[in-house]
């Protein structure tokens, strides 16, 4: 199947400093792609949809100012977390759904595990 | 709104006996129906899927059951393994492919 990857896998950053995590279709083209936030021993919850060469779409209750999306390229979407605290540590995934066979499959990064300390 | 109930949020069942989640979904115009395995750490793994023009599908001990009329559908694995515990999540695509997941099923398989 076709292959999202996710970057960093895990990554250790300072309250009050700015977190990117890269989330790249490999073998396909994405305009699509889906950001998801999941706390310890809780489900996937959408935070946004990022739309490539527009803006961004955030869920209800996400804080865009503090959840930088950008859908630069097809294959390429970066979630910033800015001037990260404490509690938003998290474990964050992203999915695309490959363009051509879209509301179809999404396929999965591996997710990036961000402590804030 | 977009929503995806699932139950039971914890279930243990003894080896070699079969195991069944369920979970309803509120728009009837979802179409696409998977269900993902979760091992801590790492991020879901698609282990079937059903679109909304078939009422039931089945990968060897895996099936999956959906009622659209009652927006119901469910997971069935049998002859359950000590390398099917995990979590479990079913979810529903809602619009532009966007996955909506249900809270999650932590199966246990007891030896």
């Amino acid at each position: 199947g076709a292959v999202v990857s996710q970057h960093p896998s895990r990554v250790i950053c300072k309250s009050g400093t700015s977190v990117k995590i890269e989330c790249r279709s490999l073998d396909f083209q994405a305009t699509t792609m889906f950001w998801y936030r999941q706390f310890p021993k809780q489900s996937l919850m959408l935070m946004a949809t990022s739309n490539e060469g527009s803006k961004a779409t955030y869920e209800q209750g996400v804080e865009k100012d503090k959840f930088l999306i950008n859908h630069a390229s097809l294959t390429l979407s970066t979630l910033t977390v800015t001037s990260a605290h404490p509690e938003d540590s998290s474990f964050y995934i992203c999915s695309a759904p490959d363009r051509v066979l879209m509301n179809t499959e999404a396929f999965f990064g591996q997710g990036t595990r961000l402590t804030v300390v | 709104g977009e929503n995806v109930e699932q139950h039971p949020s914890t279930l243990s069942v003894q080896e070699g006996d079969s195991a069944v989640i369920k979970c309803t979904y509120s728009d009837s115009a979802s179409n696409y129906f998977p269900w993902y395995k979760q091992e801590l750490g790492k991020g879901p793994q698609l282990i079937i899927d059903i679109r909304s023009n078939v009422g039931e599908k089945k990968d060897q001990r895996i099936a999956v059951t959906l009622n659209k009329t009652a927006k119901h559908f469910s997971l069935h694995i049998t002859e359950t393994q000590p390398e099917d515990s995990a979590v479990y999540f079913c979810a529903a695509t809602y619009s532009a492919s966007k996955i909506i997941f249900g809270s999650g099923t932590r199966l246990s398989i007891r030896p």
